[in-house]
């Protein structure tokens, strides 16, 4: 079955630092990936994709992600963690066959920024 | 370009009663799909609509259904209103099937 682990539902990092963010998807062929990002009480905006080639994709906002095929992951990082980025990160994985655009997305991760 | 619209933006209703959303997607796409947010259970997809056709549908009972309409607008509907539907329900419109889904603010249902 299609599924995506976020392992840590909560993290917090100082303002500056650098930060990652883990995924693990389930998947039986290759497939698309994303991380998306929602500011509470708004909708999703979506960070960066990966759908095939370098399997390093940059991102809005200073982000990238890195798809690893032989660990099932697909983590997000930046390099220096700005307030602004405290939300919730959520990771999804898109079905690539007759099923058209369904997303399975992760539980999400929430970030809060200490200054 | 405008991005993907949701009306209303908050609701209320009472159990037993139905409610209809609305979304319009980005100009020029032709995918819409439905997501439903909650606490408990996360992000889990509704359905997905291309050429006002349902080319997919989640794991939701019958009570949710919805269209899309020839200028790519869609509706959801949720029938019979249960306490457990208040959430928060988001549209995402793309391109295409398989393409990268851009979402709207959401539409905040509370079931009293």
């Amino acid at each position: 079955a299609q599924s995506v682990t976020q392992p840590d539902i909560h993290i917090t990092v100082s303002e500056g630092a650098s930060l990652e963010l883990r995924c693990n998807y389930s998947y039986g062929a290759t497939p698309y990936l994303f991380w998306y990002v929602q500011s509470p009480g708004q909708g999703l905006q979506l960070l960066l994709k990966y759908f095939s080639g370098d399997t390093l994709v940059q991102g809005i906002k200073g982000f990238e992600a890195e798809f690893k095929r032989s660990q099932s992951s697909f983590n997000l990082r930046k390099p220096s963690v700005h307030w602004s980025d405290a939300a919730e990160y959520f990771c999804a994985v898109g079905a690539r066959n007759n099923q058209g655009g369904k997303l399975i997305f992760g539980q999400g991760t929430e970030l809060s920024v200490k200054p | 370009k405008a991005g993907v619209t949701q009306t209303p933006r908050y609701l209320i209703k009472t159990r037993g009663q139905q409610v209809t959303l609305s979304c319009s997607p980005i100009s020029g796409h032709r995918s819409v799909s439905w997501y439903q947010q909650t606490p408990g259970q996360g992000l889990q997809f509704l359905f997905e609509y291309f050429s006002e056709t349902q080319r997919n549908k989640g794991n939701f009972p019958g009570r949710f259904s919805g269209r899309q309409f020839s200028n790519s607008r869609s509706e959801m509907n949720v029938s019979t209103l249960e306490l457990g539907d208040s959430a928060l329900y988001l549209c995402a419109s793309s391109l295409g099937l398989r393409e990268e889904q851009y979402f709207g603010p959401g539409t905040r249902l509370t079931v009293t």
